[in-house]
């Protein structure tokens, strides 16, 4: 069974750090390019992250650059999303997500059920 | 960007309705276009890839359709389970970018 757990969201004041941690298991991770996506609260999806097979490449939206690092451990079956310098608008309830490196598309057909992230003093 | 555009923004339905979604993109996407539902509380599914391509175990009365700019997805018998939130996603390139969502509604 295909299983992704995120882990680490909560409660932190503005400018405060968190790491989030996503621990897969039912598919050979080390093939999958990783995502993050994130949802305010009441809101819709939306892009933050990518991280490919390797570890070597990643991607990120603008709003999060030099913020927000993803990173991969593939020996531990565990993405990870750095969260420094957080702001209010980056509440939101994040996702992690994958799709194996064979597709050609960045869509993503495996998902994890979330970990939210309150960013409040 | 890409901005993509998704109509209507909510939908009520009844049960064994057809209905259709529609999402525009603000440039050509050559067909990178996937479709997502989201139940209440629950994390997104992938149902449609590359505008048209039906991801395994999705019921067949999903279907994608489009081609540049304009796509759609169509449910041609609405069951009970179906009603929940639906987003397009453009992946034709970086940032990604998804529709505003569209709520189906039980009528």
């Amino acid at each position: 069974e295909v299983q992704l757990v995120e882990s680490g969201g909560g409660l932190v004041p503005p400018g405060g750090s968190l790491r989030l941690s996503c621990t897969v298991s039912g598919f050979t991770f080390s093939n999958y390019w990783m995502y993050w996506v994130r949802q305010a609260p009441g809101k819709g999806l939306v892009w933050v992250s990518r991280i490919n097979s390797d570890g070597d490449w990643t991607t990120y939206a603008d709003s999060v650059r030099g913020r927000l690092t993803m990173s991969r451990d593939n020996a531990r079956s565990t993405v990870f999303l750095q969260m420094n310098n957080l702001r209010a608008d980056d509440t939101a309830v994040y996702y992690c997500a994958g799709r194996d490196f064979w597709t050609n598309g960045d869509y993503m057909d495996v998902w994890g059920r979330g970990t939210a992230v309150t960013v409040s003093s | 960007d890409i901005h993509m555009t998704q109509s209507p923004s909510s939908l009520s339905a009844s049960v064994g309705d057809g209905v259709t979604i529609t999402c525009r993109a603000s440039q050509g996407i050559s067909n990178s276009l996937a479709w997502y539902q989201q139940r209440p509380g629950k994390a997104p599914k992938l149902l449609v890839y590359d505008a048209s391509r039906l991801e395994s175990g999705v019921p067949s009365r999903f279907s994608g359709s489009g081609s540049g700019t304009d796509y759609t997805l169509t449910i041609s018998s609405l069951q009970p389970e179906d009603f929940a939130d639906y987003y397009c996603q453009q992946y034709s390139g970086t940032p990604f970018t998804f529709g505003q969502g569209t709520k189906l509604e039980i009528k």
